[in-house]
């Protein structure tokens, strides 16, 4: 079965550096992947979507790459903010898969002031 | 607004009641899922719908069943067979049909079982 490791469960930086998540999976590369954001007690939110044959989507401050070689997917918050601390999700959609996603169990980023 | 409602917020169970978690969305989306979300852990897909009346089981479904009687709902009932049901449940819709799957997700239902 696809497995799926977001990189340490934690992560603190200082606001204003780039904070990098990582999402790594085994097996096959999925169609899509999606980026969430989760706040503490709430739903998560989507962000940014990258397809199979892209390598690398920008959106404002977030970029995410994407490497089927590696099988990872870096997510990336620039000039980061105290407002950006939050859990981060990944998920992927597997073609045939009855657009069923698969989690990660995300990255808590913190931005210390 | 449009947008995925689920009551109530918070919610208390004794040990061998069923109890049922309520999900409703205007965004007219075809596709419903429900997860169940534990600490530390990512989203794990209960059941999904890709239609009314149709429903299909997801990777957890022991112990959950659900109805979709109507576009706009999607009622999950956590039974007394759920061996372990504390958890933050999490219900989600999305387009059917769509080139991806995007899902837009409510505010979660936090069961706890006394």
């Amino acid at each position: 079965s696809q497995k799926i490791e977001q990189n340490s469960e934690a992560l603190n930086i200082q606001e204003g550096k780039t904070a990098t998540l990582t999402c790594n999976y085994t097996n096959y590369s999925p169609a899509y992947l999606q980026w969430y954001r989760q706040d503490p007690g709430r739903g998560p939110v989507f962000l940014l979507l990258i397809r199979e044959n892209e390598k690398e989507k920008r959106k404002e401050r977030l970029k995410v790459t994407f490497d089927t070689t590696l099988k990872q997917s870096l997510f990336h918050i620039t000039a980061s903010q105290p407002a950006d601390s939050a859990t981060y999700l990944c998920a992927l959609e597997y073609s045939g898969s009855a657009r069923q996603l698969t989690f990660g169990s995300g990255t808590q980023l913190t931005v210390l002031p | 607004d449009g947008g995925i409602t689920q009551s109530p917020k918070y919610l208390f169970r004794k040990e061998g009641q069923n109890v049922t978690l309520s999900c409703e969305q205007n965004l007219n989306h075809d596709a419903m899922y429900w997860y169940r979300q534990d600490p530390g852990q990512g989203l794990r897909l209960i059941y999904y719908s890709q239609i009314v009346n149709d429903f299909q089981k997801g990777d957890i479904a022991e112990g959950y069943s659900v109805s979709r009687e109507k576009k706009e709902s999607f009622p999950l009932t956590v039974t007394s067979a759920q061996k372990n049901p504390t958890a933050f449940y999490l219900c989600a819709s999305s387009i059917e049909g769509g080139l991806w799957n995007e899902q837009f997700f409510g505010p979660g239902t936090r069961l706890t079982v006394l």
